[in-house]
C-alpha cells in the first residue's frame, strides 16, 4: 500500500549510457514531481507535471526527459549519463486543489555514474 | 528570489535535550513554511507546517511559528530522543499552487543516549 513508489532504489551505471527511472502514485494526486539531492542533502525541484502536462521545468540538461503517461506515472529518462549526475532522484506529488497541501515523497532513487 | 537558510549541521545532542533548528527565509508574498524530516534511506516526510504569519505548526512534539517580522520559522523540541535523529529541511512553498517547494539545505540531527 506504498503511497509513492519508485524503481529502482539503487541505480549503478556507467557514463554514456541512458536510463530510466519509474514513479507511481496511488493517492490519487493531480501533480507529480521530480526532485534532486546532492551528495550534501540538498534538494532542488527539476520537474512538475500536472494532469500529463508539464508545468515546471527548472534548468535541468536536456539529457534530462520526464514523461508522464497518466496522471498516476511519471518517469524520468535521462541520455548520456555524466559523473555528476550521480544523486539521489526523489517523486513526489500532490493534489493541487488542496491548497497548501504537502508534498508525498518516494522513498528515492540512488543513481551512481561510475 | 525566494530562498532558505538553515543553521549549518551536524546538531548533535544527548537525549531529553532542548532542540532549535533556526530556519530564516526570503521571500515575496506570502508563502507557506514546512518542516520535512528524512530517516536515513526515506523520502522526505512532512512534519509540520504554518500557512500564515503568527500560525504555529506542531507535530510529535515538534513545534514551529511562523514569524513574519523576523522571517523565521524556527522548529524547537522541548525533549529530543534518540528516533528523531534524521535531517531536518525548512521549505517554503509558492503563494499559487504549482506545489513547488524550496528547500533549505537540511539539517542532521544526531540524538545520543
Amino acid at each position: 500500500d506504498t503511497a509513492v513508489s519508485q524503481t529502482p532504489k539503487y541505480l549503478v551505471t556507467q557514463m554514456g549510457n541512458d536510463k530510466s527511472i519509474k514513479c507511481e502514485q496511488n493517492l490519487g494526486h493531480d501533480t507529480m514531481y521530480w526532485y534532486k539531492q546532492d551528495s550534501k542533502k540538498f534538494l532542488k525541484i527539476m520537474f512538475s507535471y500536472n494532469n500529463k502536462e508539464l508545468i515546471i521545468n527548472e534548468t535541468v540538461p536536456n539529457r534530462f526527459s520526464p514523461k508522464s503517461p497518466d496522471k498516476a506515472h511519471l518517469n524520468l529518462h535521462i541520455n548520456s549519463l555524466e559523473l555528476g549526475d550521480s544523486a539521489v532522484y526523489f517523486c513526489a506529488s500532490s493534489p493541487t486543489s488542496v491548497r497548501n497541501s504537502p508534498l508525498h515523497f518516494g522513498n528515492g532513487t540512488r543513481l551512481t555514474v561510475t | 528570489g525566494n530562498s532558505v537558510t538553515q543553521m549549518e549541521g551536524p546538531v548533535t545532542l544527548s537525549e531529553e535535550a532542548f532542540l532549535t533548528i533556526n530556519c530564516t527565509y526570503t521571500a515575496t508574498g506570502y508563502p507557506s513554511l514546512f518542516w520535512y524530516v528524512q530517516y536515513p534511506g526515506e523520502g522526505l516526510q512532512l512534519l509540520l507546517k504554518a500557512t500564515k504569519a503568527d500560525d504555529k505548526g506542531s507535530n510529535k512534539g515538534f513545534e514551529a511559528t511562523y514569524r513574519k517580522e523576523t522571517t523565521s520559522f524556527h522548529l524547537e523540541k522541548g525533549s529530543v530522543q534518540v528516533s528523531d535523529s534524521a535531517v531536518y529541511f525548512c521549505a517554503l512553498g509558492g503563494s499559487g499552487n504549482t506545489g513547488k517547494l524550496i528547500f533549505g539545505q537540511g539539517t542532521t540531527l544526531q540524538v545520543k543516549p
